[in-house]
């Protein structure tokens, strides 16, 4: 089975520039995470998705963050525009989350950007 | 609000010993779960092990364990017989069943193995 995908595996751009992460969670998992993961911070939540609706966005930085789940297979993570401070690795995580039972979150390999 | 601590920045183990990598958390969630991630110089989150709040015996996995007690709010990693290829980041995170589903983690144990 193919597991969590996303693209691009690098971005290196350049102060200003709009960036845009995407994912592919595992099939069948109806829970999304975006993560962000800084020396400085940690592994800290962005933004949850269940069943393509937002359910905690409390963890996004600000108004030049945005993601989207237009369907169950695709997510996207939009920083316009993106500043040095964005740099970092950004993880996208899926869980087949039904209720009752604590699901194990499974990661992609992430996406390192590096902001100029 | 959920926290995980973890006390050891950094561990050495020689090879073929094995080694427990603390983990201390606090939820007010009734129902939850406890796990550990491994990061690996190449950088993906690798899951090992997962113990549910309302387990009653000790989750295992090959080579990992998880020491798991409930009282005390602990769930320590266990690994026999250390390898080379087990030299990474390890993180412990916790999820609940309700309120805040998404993982908070802690800020991890970075462990060498020693040849």
């Amino acid at each position: 089975d193919a597991g969590v995908i996303q693209s691009p595996r690098h971005e290196v751009t350049e102060m200003g520039q709009e960036v845009t992460l995407r994912c592919k969670p595992i099939s069948g998992h109806n829970s999304l995470f975006w993560y962000r993961q800084t020396m400085m911070r940690g592994l800290e939540l962005l933004i949850y998705f269940n069943n393509n609706v937002p359910i905690d966005d409390s963890g996004m930085p600000e108004d030049r963050f945005s993601a989207k789940m237009p369907n169950a297979s695709f997510s996207t993570l939009k920083i316009q525009p993106s500043e040095p401070r964005d740099s970092a690795v950004y993880f996208c995580a899926s869980s087949p989350d039904r209720g009752g039972r604590v699901e194990t979150q499974y990661f992609g390999p992430g996406t390192r950007l590096l902001v100029l | 609000a959920q926290k995980i601590t973890q006390t050891q920045p950094g561990m050495f183990v020689q090879e073929k010993e094995a080694v427990t990598l603390d983990c201390t958390y606090d939820t007010s969630d009734p129902s939850y779960g406890l796990f550990w991630y491994k990061q690996p110089s190449s950088g993906e989150m690798i899951f090992l092990i997962y113990q549910g709040s309302y387990d009653q015996q000790n989750a295992t996995e090959g080579r990992y364990s998880l020491n798991f007690q409930k009282a005390r709010k602990s769930a320590n990693l266990v690994i026999s017989a250390s390898q080379l290829g087990d030299s990474a980041m390890y993180f412990c995170a916790m999820r609940g069943n309700t309120g805040r589903r998404a993982l908070t983690f802690g800020s991890g144990t970075r462990l060498q193995v020693q040849p």
